[in-house]
């Protein structure tokens, strides 16, 4: 069954350091995602991508972060300079295009816990 | 402005039904969602609803009534490993922003 699929699963960071997260979507997937789960807290929506621009993106979003789709297969955040509030895991997400059989529901990858010492 | 509503935390005992109710504000509807999340783990999806109704997926049955910004998810023959927070999202517009709510922790107990 195909999957999302992201690295690394875990990465300890300094802060003021910059951070690539990547994942790779399900490949006839049209639209990514980001979001984040701060441990013991909801998951929260960070930014979503469609057709190679940001088609939306939250108030966390902010001018530390970047999406990039550089090739076919991999899409990738950037956080510029980290924060300790940075800290939590961050799930990358596909979902398909609209469809009479397809409901767009996402699918996740398995996460990237991120710590910002 | 978003708002998702769902209860904190619940418990049942193996064998037996729970409901899980999620109240929502959304400016946008277009789909509600309900995901599974093992601790430590990632959301796997468990339903949709876009119309009113009930939607019956084997043990898992979910509803909706848009009028009244409201959905449960239904659980019967509780198990243990569907020990587990339930996520009930909103999606606002085609392919844009699906919108969780804080999750409901149920614990099935033996």
């Amino acid at each position: 069954e195909p999957e999302v699929t992201q690295t690394p699963s875990h990465q300890v960071t300094q802060m003021g350091q910059e951070v690539i997260l990547r994942c790779v979507p399900i490949s006839n997937h049209l639209y990514f995602y980001w979001y984040r789960q701060i441990l013991g807290q909801k998951v929260e929506f960070l930014v979503s991508f469609y057709n190679n621009e940001i088609s939306e993106k939250s108030e966390i979003f902010d001018d530390q972060f970047s999406v990039e789709r550089p090739d076919g297969s991999n899409f990738t955040l950037k956080i510029r300079s980290t924060k300790l509030e940075d800290s939590a895991m961050y799930f990358c997400a596909s979902a398909r295009t609209s469809g009479r059989l397809n409901t767009g529901e996402l699918f996740f990858g398995e996460g990237s816990r991120l710590t910002v010492l | 402005g978003q708002n998702i509503d769902q209860p904190t935390e619940m418990t049942a005992t193996e064998g037996a039904i729970v409901q899980i109710n999620c109240t929502y504000q959304t400016s946008g509807f277009n789909g509600l969602f309900w995901y599974q999340q093992h601790a430590g783990e990632a959301p796997t999806f468990l339903s949709y609803n876009v119309l009113d109704g009930l939607e019956e997926k084997g043990r898992f049955s979910s509803f909706l009534s848009r009028s009244k910004g409201y959905s449960y998810l239904l659980l019967k023959e509780l198990q243990m490993k569907d020990s587990a927070s339930y996520l009930c999202a909103v999606r606002g517009n085609y392919g844009q922003n699906f919108v969780f709510g804080p999750g409901t922790r149920l614990s099935v107990l033996p």
